[in-house]
Protein backbone atom coordinates (compact mmCIF):
# COMPACT_ATOMS: atom_id res chain seq x y z
CA UNK A 1 0.00 0.00 0.00
CA UNK A 2 1.35 3.51 -0.90
CA UNK A 3 1.16 6.29 1.81
CA UNK A 4 1.80 9.60 1.32
CA UNK A 5 2.80 11.36 4.53
CA UNK A 6 1.63 15.29 4.65
CA UNK A 7 2.50 17.83 6.63
CA UNK A 8 1.69 19.82 8.57
CA UNK A 9 -1.93 19.01 9.09
CA UNK A 10 -2.69 22.28 10.45
CA UNK A 11 -1.43 25.83 9.26
CA UNK A 12 -2.93 29.27 10.91
CA UNK A 13 -0.64 32.13 10.20
CA UNK A 14 -0.60 35.61 9.26
CA UNK A 15 -1.72 37.33 5.92
CA UNK A 16 1.50 38.49 4.07
CA UNK A 17 3.88 35.65 5.74
CA UNK A 18 5.11 32.26 3.77
CA UNK A 19 4.13 29.16 4.25
CA UNK A 20 5.42 25.29 2.95
CA UNK A 21 3.45 22.31 3.05
CA UNK A 22 5.23 19.00 2.71
CA UNK A 23 4.35 15.36 0.64
CA UNK A 24 6.32 12.82 1.45
CA UNK A 25 6.74 8.79 0.79
CA UNK A 26 8.84 6.10 0.60
CA UNK A 27 6.77 4.90 -2.69
CA UNK A 28 7.54 6.54 -6.23
CA UNK A 29 4.74 7.97 -7.97
CA UNK A 30 3.92 8.36 -11.71
CA UNK A 31 2.87 12.16 -11.08
CA UNK A 32 2.25 14.20 -7.73
CA UNK A 33 -0.88 16.36 -7.32
CA UNK A 34 -2.05 19.28 -5.44
CA UNK A 35 -5.72 19.94 -4.95
CA UNK A 36 -7.70 22.67 -2.72
CA UNK A 37 -10.73 21.94 -1.05
CA UNK A 38 -13.31 24.62 0.37
CA UNK A 39 -16.23 23.74 2.66
CA UNK A 40 -18.93 21.88 1.21
CA UNK A 41 -16.98 21.03 -2.42
CA UNK A 42 -15.02 18.13 -3.31
CA UNK A 43 -11.12 19.04 -3.99
CA UNK A 44 -10.09 21.21 -6.92
CA UNK A 45 -7.15 20.21 -9.20
CA UNK A 46 -4.32 22.86 -8.97
CA UNK A 47 -1.69 21.58 -10.61
CA UNK A 48 -0.07 18.29 -11.88
CA UNK A 49 4.14 17.73 -11.49
CA UNK A 50 5.29 14.63 -13.57
CA UNK A 51 9.09 14.79 -13.86
CA UNK A 52 11.58 14.15 -10.89
CA UNK A 53 13.34 17.68 -10.10
CA UNK A 54 10.38 19.47 -11.95
CA UNK A 55 8.67 23.03 -10.50
CA UNK A 56 5.78 24.81 -11.36
CA UNK A 57 4.15 28.14 -10.83
CA UNK A 58 0.80 29.33 -10.01
CA UNK A 59 0.98 33.20 -9.17
CA UNK A 60 2.22 32.77 -5.84
CA UNK A 61 1.56 29.27 -5.28
CA UNK A 62 4.91 26.94 -6.12
CA UNK A 63 5.08 23.42 -6.75
CA UNK A 64 8.25 20.93 -6.48
CA UNK A 65 8.28 17.35 -7.51
CA UNK A 66 11.17 15.88 -5.72
CA UNK A 67 14.20 14.39 -7.65
CA UNK A 68 13.14 10.75 -7.22
CA UNK A 69 9.69 11.44 -7.31
CA UNK A 70 8.67 10.50 -4.02
CA UNK A 71 7.68 13.75 -2.13
CA UNK A 72 6.65 17.19 -3.24
CA UNK A 73 6.09 20.49 -1.87
CA UNK A 74 3.38 23.57 -1.95
CA UNK A 75 5.05 27.15 -0.88
CA UNK A 76 2.63 30.08 -0.96
CA UNK A 77 4.77 33.19 -1.12
CA UNK A 78 2.61 36.45 0.92
CA UNK A 79 -0.11 34.24 1.99
CA UNK A 80 -3.86 35.83 1.27
CA UNK A 81 -7.00 35.01 3.42
CA UNK A 82 -8.40 33.98 0.29
CA UNK A 83 -6.01 30.79 0.46
CA UNK A 84 -7.77 30.12 3.15
CA UNK A 85 -8.70 26.11 2.90
CA UNK A 86 -7.76 22.36 2.87
CA UNK A 87 -4.81 21.68 0.62
CA UNK A 88 -4.08 17.94 -0.54
CA UNK A 89 -1.11 15.94 -2.35
CA UNK A 90 -1.93 13.39 -3.98
CA UNK A 91 0.28 10.33 -6.18
CA UNK A 92 -0.89 8.50 -8.79
CA UNK A 93 -0.14 4.86 -9.20
CA UNK A 94 2.73 4.01 -12.26
CA UNK A 95 1.24 2.48 -15.14
CA UNK A 96 0.32 -1.03 -15.73
CA UNK A 97 -3.40 -2.95 -15.65
CA UNK A 98 -6.25 -1.55 -13.85
CA UNK A 99 -4.66 0.27 -11.17
CA UNK A 100 -3.17 2.68 -13.71
CA UNK A 101 -3.90 6.45 -12.39
CA UNK A 102 -4.86 5.52 -8.64
CA UNK A 103 -4.84 8.44 -6.66
CA UNK A 104 -3.23 8.19 -3.14
CA UNK A 105 -4.10 10.94 -0.92
CA UNK A 106 -2.08 12.61 1.93
CA UNK A 107 -3.80 13.32 5.03
CA UNK A 108 -4.51 17.21 4.10
CA UNK A 109 -3.41 20.63 5.60
CA UNK A 110 -5.65 23.03 6.69
CA UNK A 111 -4.50 26.37 6.09
CA UNK A 112 -6.09 29.75 7.92
CA UNK A 113 -4.70 32.70 6.89
CA UNK A 114 -6.11 35.33 9.45
CA UNK A 115 -6.29 39.27 7.74
CA UNK B 1 -21.22 22.28 -18.24
CA UNK B 2 -22.36 20.12 -15.64
CA UNK B 3 -19.17 18.18 -15.17
CA UNK B 4 -19.72 15.46 -12.01
CA UNK B 5 -23.26 15.28 -10.38
CA UNK B 6 -23.85 13.78 -7.30
CA UNK B 7 -26.93 12.85 -5.53
CA UNK B 8 -28.41 13.47 -3.34
CA UNK B 9 -26.44 15.88 -1.30
CA UNK B 10 -26.92 14.75 2.03
CA UNK B 11 -28.68 11.78 3.37
CA UNK B 12 -29.67 10.44 6.65
CA UNK B 13 -30.35 6.51 7.26
CA UNK B 14 -30.80 4.07 10.43
CA UNK B 15 -28.21 1.30 10.52
CA UNK B 16 -29.14 -1.83 8.24
CA UNK B 17 -30.96 0.35 6.01
CA UNK B 18 -29.30 0.10 2.02
CA UNK B 19 -29.03 3.37 -0.18
CA UNK B 20 -27.69 4.27 -3.71
CA UNK B 21 -25.32 7.51 -4.03
CA UNK B 22 -25.83 8.57 -7.40
CA UNK B 23 -22.75 10.00 -9.84
CA UNK B 24 -22.96 10.92 -13.52
CA UNK B 25 -20.50 12.97 -15.41
CA UNK B 26 -21.10 14.61 -19.18
CA UNK B 27 -17.45 14.48 -20.06
CA UNK B 28 -17.02 11.29 -21.71
CA UNK B 29 -14.71 10.23 -19.24
CA UNK B 30 -13.28 6.27 -19.36
CA UNK B 31 -12.07 6.20 -15.44
CA UNK B 32 -13.83 7.05 -12.63
CA UNK B 33 -14.44 6.01 -8.76
CA UNK B 34 -15.19 6.55 -5.33
CA UNK B 35 -13.97 8.31 -2.73
CA UNK B 36 -14.86 8.72 1.38
CA UNK B 37 -13.17 11.67 3.21
CA UNK B 38 -12.97 11.70 7.38
CA UNK B 39 -11.19 14.36 9.58
CA UNK B 40 -7.38 13.54 9.78
CA UNK B 41 -8.02 10.55 6.83
CA UNK B 42 -7.24 12.90 3.59
CA UNK B 43 -9.63 11.11 0.97
CA UNK B 44 -9.69 6.70 0.54
CA UNK B 45 -10.60 5.12 -2.57
CA UNK B 46 -13.61 2.37 -2.24
CA UNK B 47 -13.94 1.57 -5.40
CA UNK B 48 -13.21 2.78 -9.34
CA UNK B 49 -13.62 1.59 -12.75
CA UNK B 50 -11.72 2.22 -16.09
CA UNK B 51 -14.82 1.88 -18.06
CA UNK B 52 -18.16 0.56 -18.63
CA UNK B 53 -18.90 -3.00 -17.17
CA UNK B 54 -15.01 -2.69 -15.55
CA UNK B 55 -14.86 -2.49 -11.85
CA UNK B 56 -12.06 -2.86 -9.06
CA UNK B 57 -11.72 -2.82 -5.66
CA UNK B 58 -9.85 0.39 -3.91
CA UNK B 59 -8.25 0.83 -0.28
CA UNK B 60 -11.32 0.34 0.95
CA UNK B 61 -14.26 -1.47 -0.53
CA UNK B 62 -16.10 -3.42 2.22
CA UNK B 63 -19.44 -2.70 2.93
CA UNK B 64 -20.14 -1.13 -0.77
CA UNK B 65 -21.10 -1.91 -4.13
CA UNK B 66 -20.92 -0.88 -7.88
CA UNK B 67 -21.47 -1.31 -11.59
CA UNK B 68 -20.78 0.85 -14.18
CA UNK B 69 -23.49 0.07 -17.03
CA UNK B 70 -23.02 3.26 -19.21
CA UNK B 71 -19.78 5.34 -19.36
CA UNK B 72 -21.88 8.20 -17.96
CA UNK B 73 -23.00 6.62 -14.59
CA UNK B 74 -20.88 4.87 -11.95
CA UNK B 75 -23.86 4.29 -8.20
CA UNK B 76 -22.62 3.46 -5.24
CA UNK B 77 -24.79 0.91 -3.31
CA UNK B 78 -24.22 0.84 0.53
CA UNK B 79 -26.18 -2.66 0.99
CA UNK B 80 -26.54 -2.56 5.01
CA UNK B 81 -25.31 0.77 6.45
CA UNK B 82 -23.42 1.04 9.69
CA UNK B 83 -22.38 4.13 11.71
CA UNK B 84 -18.58 3.92 10.30
CA UNK B 85 -20.08 4.49 7.17
CA UNK B 86 -20.62 7.82 8.07
CA UNK B 87 -18.53 10.25 5.85
CA UNK B 88 -18.47 12.19 3.27
CA UNK B 89 -18.42 10.51 -0.71
CA UNK B 90 -16.67 11.61 -3.68
CA UNK B 91 -17.19 10.48 -6.83
CA UNK B 92 -14.22 11.68 -9.47
CA UNK B 93 -13.74 11.41 -12.96
CA UNK B 94 -10.77 11.83 -15.44
CA UNK B 95 -10.42 12.26 -19.30
CA UNK B 96 -6.05 11.03 -19.08
CA UNK B 97 -3.52 10.79 -16.41
CA UNK B 98 -3.95 13.99 -15.04
CA UNK B 99 -7.17 15.67 -14.86
CA UNK B 100 -9.58 14.65 -12.24
CA UNK B 101 -12.83 16.18 -11.35
CA UNK B 102 -14.33 16.09 -8.46
CA UNK B 103 -18.01 16.13 -7.42
CA UNK B 104 -19.61 18.14 -4.89
CA UNK B 105 -19.89 15.40 -2.59
CA UNK B 106 -22.80 13.79 -0.67
CA UNK B 107 -22.40 14.00 3.19
CA UNK B 108 -24.17 10.48 4.90
CA UNK B 109 -24.76 9.86 8.28
CA UNK B 110 -26.35 6.64 9.80
CA UNK B 111 -27.55 6.30 12.96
Amino acid sequence: TQLLEQSPQFLSIQEGENLTVYCNSSSVFSSLQWYRQEPGEGPVLLVTVVTGGEVKKLKRLTFQFGDARKDSSLHITAAQPGDTGLYLCAGASRAGGTSYGKLTFGQGTILTVHP
Amino acid sequence: NAGVTQTPKFQVLKTGQSMTLQCAQDMNHEYMSWYRQDPGMGLRLIHYSVGAGITDQGEVPNGYNVSRSTTEDFPLRLLSAAPSQTSVYFCASRSNFYGYTFGSGTRLTVV
